[in-house]
């Protein structure tokens, strides 16, 4: 258990549903990321959230949104997505300003239909 | 952030030591090694860093050489739940939150009984 909370773990979708990860962190983190691992693939950092304002995107398509609302929850919002879009989601948080390592979630294993 | 080179894969025999290089010969002075690992379909975990000094924790050792172009992490007495991905990273802290870990191929480490 690492503080960090992802649900659902598992999710099967449609390529016209509409759906939302949810991240949840406790620890007073003020950093925020989703990172998207495909099979067979290092895991690729997608968005980076601090203190609930997007600083990075890294080139990821609109059919992903992310959300911050708080600085304990992160959303990641999916339409219309692709078969290839089917991977492992990853949640991470850590607090900035420090030699403090990141904490991960479990994942959400996405698979596309 | 610095390259790191890791063997894709290797074995180690249940209660013997594991020891996993890491080379990183374009290593910059203010960057540290860190490592995480990836058990099957989990997030990542950290584990352990160092900056050139030789560290230990209740999980790891981690040898960094003297000029520090390369590393070695040594699980002192492997069980069959450290089979996992091994991830060594390099990399500078910065305050801001975009500076985050930038994950390559690592280690898959299998201990058999």
């Amino acid at each position: 258990e690492t503080g960090v909370t992802q649900t659902p773990r598992h999710l099967v979708m449609g390529m016209t549903n509409k759906k939302s990860l949810k991240c949840e962190q406790h620890l007073g983190h003020n950093a925020m990321y989703w990172y998207k691992q495909s099979a067979k693939k290092p895991l690729e950092l997608m968005f980076v959230y601090s203190l609930e304002e997007r600083v990075e995107n890294n080139s990821v398509p609109s059919r992903f949104s992310p959300e911050c609302p708080n600085s304990s929850h992160l959303f990641l919002h999916l339409h219309t997505l692709q078969p290839e879009d089917s991977a492992l989601y990853l949640c991470a948080s850590r607090r900035t300003g420090g030699r403090t390592e990141a904490f991960f979630g479990q994942g959400t294993r996405l698979t596309v239909v | 952030d610095a390259k790191t080179t890791q063997p894709p894969s290797m074995d180690c025999a249940e209660g013997r030591a594991a020891n996993l290089p890491c080379n990183h010969s374009t290593i910059s002075g203010n960057e540290y090694v860190y490592w995480y690992r990836q058990i099957h379909s989990q997030g990542p975990q950290y584990i352990i860093h160092g900056l050139k000094n030789n560290e230990t924790n209740e999980m790891a050792s981690l040898i960094i050489t003297e000029d520090r172009k390369s590393s070695t992490l040594i699980l002192p007495h492997a069980t069959l739940r450290d089979t996992a991905v091994y991830y060594c990273i390099v990399r500078v802290f910065h305050n801001n939150a975009g500076n985050m870990l930038t994950f390559g191929g690592g280690t898959r480490l299998m201990v058999k009984p």
